[in-house]
């Protein structure tokens, strides 16, 4: 049980460009969370995948981003056209029926948009 | 919408010391985790309540869940340094595959 994991770590873009997240969940998790967490807030749920169905997406997920987990597994998180505001805390969890609805968080990735 | 509530949202404390973080929620509900999250780190998960009256200890921390008053309690006893962080309480309702929704956190600072 490696845990779960993300990459980049860090990334620093440029308003307007594009950026790609992955998140690896813990293998055999068939459930994964994505978060955004800002400065002295709490994580907000963005959206959940089981295996690779979205079956909910929160209002903060506008239509500049998209989710996907097209073979059940990893997870991809797009941001197109990005903004200051997108600089956060993008955190991945993952979640297997056998421990109920506890939920195991990445590293994340710290995305500032200068 | 679910709302999270913690307070105190900072808390300064003095190693030997005891104290209660206190999380209410607005609506129903019967699963309440607690998080703790160190600066630049992810969130590791401390405590999972999932019935009214659940009461769960490690170590010095022990947290409670009274669905009845939509209150948890994160007691501190005997605080010590390494118990520096920001403490999260997050509620699942609504759903059955388990959103969370956060409160603000309580960041705690435990000195000499």
């Amino acid at each position: 049980d490696t845990g779960v994991s993300q990459n980049p770590r860090h990334k620093i873009t440029k308003r307007g460009q594009n950026v790609t997240f992955r998140c690896d969940p813990i293998s055999e998790h068939n459930r994964l969370y994505w978060y955004r967490q800002t400065l002295g807030q709490g994580p907000e749920f963005l959206t959940y995948f089981q295996n690779e169905a979205q079956l909910e997406k929160s209002r903060l997920l506008s239509d500049r981003f998209s989710a996907e987990r097209p073979k059940g597994s990893f997870s991809t998180l797009e941001i197109q056209r990005t903004e200051q505001g997108d600089s956060a805390m993008y955190l991945c969890a993952s979640s297997t029926p056998r421990r109920g609805t506890e939920q195991f968080f990445g590293p994340g990735t710290r995305l500032t948009v200068l | 919408e679910l709302k999270v509530e913690q307070n105190p949202l900072f808390l300064s404390m003095q190693e030997g010391k005891n104290y209660t973080i206190y999380c209410n929620y607005s609506t129903t509900s019967d699963r309440l985790y607690w998080y703790r999250q160190d600066p630049g780190k992810s969130l590791e998960s401390l405590f999972v309540l999932l019935s009214n009256g659940a009461v769960k200890q490690e170590g010095r921390l022990m947290a409670s869940l009274d669905t009845k008053a939509r209150l948890s309690t994160l007691h501190i006893t005997a605080a010590v340094h390494d118990l520096s962080a920001t403490y999260f309480c997050a509620v699942d309702w609504g759903s059955t595959l388990g959103r969370l929704y956060f409160g603000r956190g309580t960041q705690l600072t435990v000195w000499p």
